[in-house]
C-alpha cells in the first residue's frame, strides 16, 4: 500500500495562473479530505468527500477554488487565477470509512507545496 | 477558532528528557487525536484517546483527557531525537467527518 500519493509534490505558478493539485486515496477508503497547511494559519480543512459525492466545503474559499472527485481513485483541487495569498502546503488525506466519524483516523499524503509568484 | 489562545509553540529538549505538551479546545468532543508531522511528511495518526478514558498510552507516548476543563495532553518518556516533529491535537464533532487541528508544537530533540 503505497499511501494517499499527491501530486506533483512541487508546483510554482505566476500569479492569475491555474493551479491543478492531485490526490490519489488509499484504495478502498471512502472518505477524501482536503486541507491547506501555512505558518501563519496552520492546518485548515477545506473540504472532504464521502464515496464521491461532496459532503462538507465550509472551508473552501468561495471564489477561485473548487474541488473534485470523478472516481473513487482520485480527487482533484482546483484553484483559479492564483494569488500570492494561495502559497501553501495543500494536504489531501482518506479515510477508510465514515461510521464513529468523530474518531476517523487520517491518512495523509506528504502534500503539494504550491508556490505563486 | 476551536481552540485556547495557543500559537504555534516550540519545545527544545536533551535527548532523554520527558516531555509534555498541552492542547486545550472549545467545542464538545468525544475524541482526541494526536499526530505528528515530520518535515516534508503530513501528518500521521499517533495515538487517540475517547472521552471514557481519561489516561492512554502506546510505548512510550501517554496521552491524557479531562473533558471538565476541555484539555488534552501528549507526554514522551525518555525522548529520543528521532521525536524531533511538530505534533498536533485535533478533534472531531459529533457525526461530522472532518478534523480540525490545533496550532501545534515544534518539538526539537538534541542528542
Amino acid at each position: 500500500n503505497a499511501g494517499v500519493i499527491q501530486t506533483p509534490r512541487h508546483k510554482v505558478t505566476g500569479k492569475g495562473q491555474e493551479a491543478t493539485l492531485w490526490c490519489e486515496p488509499i484504495s478502498g477508503h471512502s472518505a477524501v479530505f482536503w486541507y491547506r497547511q501555512t505558518i501563519v494559519q496552520g492546518l485548515e480543512f477545506l473540504t472532504y468527500f464521502r464515496n464521491q459525492a461532496p459532503i462538507d466545503d465550509s472551508g473552501m474559499p468561495k471564489e477561485r477554488f473548487s474541488a473534485q472527485m470523478p472516481n473513487q481513485s482520485h480527487s482533484t483541487l482546483k484553484i483559479q487565477s492564483t494569488q500570492p495569498q494561495d502559497s501553501a502546503v495543500y494536504l489531501c488525506a482518506s479515510s477508510p470509512r465514515t461510521g464513529g466519524l468523530s474518531a476517523e483516523t487520517l491518512y495523509f499524503g506528504s502534500g503539494t507545496r504550491l508556490t505563486v509568484l | 477558532s476551536q481552540w485556547g489562545e495557543e500559537n504555534l509553540q516550540a519545545l527544545s529538549i536533551q535527548e532523554g528528557e520527558d516531555v509534555t505538551m498541552n492542547c486545550s479546545y472549545k467545542t464538545y468532543t468525544t475524541v482526541v487525536h494526536w499526530y505528528r508531522q515530520d518535515s516534508g511528511r503530513g501528518p500521521a495518526l499517533i495515538i487517540l484517546i475517547r472521552s471514557n478514558e481519561r489516561e492512554k498510552r502506546s510505548g512510550r507516548l501517554r496521552a491524557t483527557l479531562d473533558t471538565s476543563s476541555q484539555s488534552s495532553s501528549l507526554s514522551i518518556t525518555a525522548a529520543q531525537c528521532e521525536d524531533t516533529a511538530v505534533y498536533f491535537c485535533a478533534t472531531g464533532g459529533t457525526n461530522t467527518g472532518k478534523l480540525t487541528f490545533g496550532d501545534g508544537t515544534v518539538l526539537t530533540v538534541k542528542p
